[in-house]
């Protein structure tokens, strides 16, 4: 079993929907939670992070985290065919250690 | 302004012959990383540089030879490369060692090895 499990996808969607991804991860000492998106054939792009639990807004993006549950979510509002991406979640258990990353979800926002 | 900078884009190379990635950032980062990446696959942590000292090598294969000249400047030194080493080859940074949640990733370099 792999440490931190995420849905390949695609994912499709029309353009203006609610995008939902998410990552569940087995390490419960894991303490940083980040979303990065990755075009095609480029670097990936932090989105945004967050530390232990509860949830972070930035625009149209909301990401939580529920340690409990050992489950993290990032939501997209209003989608649009610039959001079709990979979406990867990656963690960490300290700030200054590796990080670990889902296989990462690809996303197609159609209009 | 958070670039990170690697050149070549694409880079095809010989099993016989040595060539070398650049990455560059310019935001005053001390903690540099280089990551491969294959197709559909996340990024696989390499080397970490912390305050320009190499602090973490992944069991990489000594073919694979990372620099770190100053504080804005990464290489990666490649020789005797084999075709399962093509991939997608990663820079980024962050504000110190410490700050591994807040990494900026370079474009990538395209390696294809023939």
């Amino acid at each position: 079993q792999k440490e931190v499990e995420q849905d390949p996808g695609p994912l499709s969607v029309p353009e203006g929907a609610i995008v939902s991804l998410n990552c569940t991860y087995s390490n419960s000492a894991f303490q940083y939670f980040m979303w990065y998106r990755q075009y095609s054939r480029k670097g990936p792009e932090l989105l945004m992070y967050t530390y232990s639990s509860g949830n972070k807004e930035d625009g149209r993006f909301t990401a939580q985290v529920d340690k409990s549950s050992k489950y993290i979510s990032l939501f997209i509002r209003d989608s649009q065919p610039s959001d079709s991406a990979t979406y990867l979640c990656a963690m960490s258990v300290a700030a200054g250690n590796k990080l670990t990353f889902g296989g990462g979800t690809r996303v197609l926002v159609k209009p | 302004d958070t670039e990170v900078t690697q050149t070549p884009k694409h880079l095809v190379m010989g099993m016989t012959n040595k060539k070398s990635l650049k990455c560059e950032q310019h935001m005053g980062h001390r903690a540099m990383y280089w990551y491969k990446q294959k197709a559909k696959k996340p990024p696989e942590l390499m080397f970490v540089y912390s305050y320009e000292k190499l602090s973490i090598n992944e069991s990489v294969p000594s073919r694979f030879s990372p620099e770190c000249p100053n504080s804005s400047l990464l290489n990666l030194h490649l020789h005797a490369l084999q075709p399962e080493d093509s991939a997608l080859y990663l820079c980024a940074s962050s504000r110190q060692p410490g700050q591994i949640y807040e990494q900026y990733f370079g474009p990538g370099t395209r390696l294809t090895v023939t």
